[in-house]
């Protein structure tokens, strides 16, 4: 079993929808990253929690520590939002372990 | 643009060669990773430097592999003898100092071929 499991690996949504995506790890954490990667390789990093719920525009990312669990929500869904998402978490011994992506395709 | 480098973005290798990648990550991170991707999969992880010492390595980085960090501020990473199953992306990616999982901040990546 991987340490970091997302779900779906794929996602079809049309413009509008509402999406999430779960991940769910099995170490222990010091932080948890939600990461965007575009075709060609470059990761942003969208979100760095601890704890709680942060929102950047349409996107909202939830931890919750003791389920050891998180999701990313991405509103009102645009098709520049097609991307893989990956949730990695950061260990205390500083490596980081990352899911396997999820491909989230946007349709107009 | 003072965002993590890599060099070369590509490169095309034959099976027995030698290649060397280069990072430099954001100035005045002393945290620097280097991780390797395959199509669809994530990102996993081979080597951590906090400068110029490294502090973990996989098991994922063979014999064959060698990273380095002389004097804490770019790092290469070194594959000889390169094999088919290496072909791959070789992302670096660096963090400032701080607690353990700070934003993390992610290069170009580095893609390589083994024909």
């Amino acid at each position: 079993k991987n340490e970091v499991e997302q779900s779906p690996q794929n996602l079809t949504a049309q413009e509008g929808e509402f999406i999430t995506i779960n991940c769910s790890y099995s170490v222990g954490i010091s932080a948890l990253h939600w990461l965007q990667q575009h075709p060609g390789g470059g990761i942003v990093s969208l979100f760095m929690l601890s704890s709680g719920k942060k929102k950047h525009g349409r996107l909202i990312a939830t931890i919750n520590i003791q389920e050891k669990h998180s999701s990313l929500h991405i509103t009102a869904s645009h098709p520049r939002d097609s991307a893989v998402y990956i949730c990695a978490v950061g260990s205390r011994n500083n490596d980081m372990r990352f899911g396997a992506g999820t491909r989230l395709t946007v349709k107009p | 643009d003072t965002g993590v480098s890599q060099d070369p973005r590509h490169k095309i290798t034959k099976r027995g060669q030698n290649v060397t990648f280069r990072c430099d990550p954001i100035s005045e991170h002393n945290r620097l990773y280097w991780y390797r991707q395959t199509l669809g999969q994530g990102p996993e992880f081979l080597t951590y430097f906090q400068n110029e010492a490294q502090l973990e390595k996989s098991r994922l980085l063979s014999d064959r592999f060698s990273a380095e960090r002389p004097k804490g501020s770019f790092s290469t990473l070194e594959i000889q003898r390169t094999e088919q199953g290496d072909s791959a992306m070789y992302l670096c990616a660096s963090s400032p100092p701080g607690q353990p999982g700070n934003t993390i901040y992610f290069g170009e990546g580095s893609w390589l071929t083994v024909v």
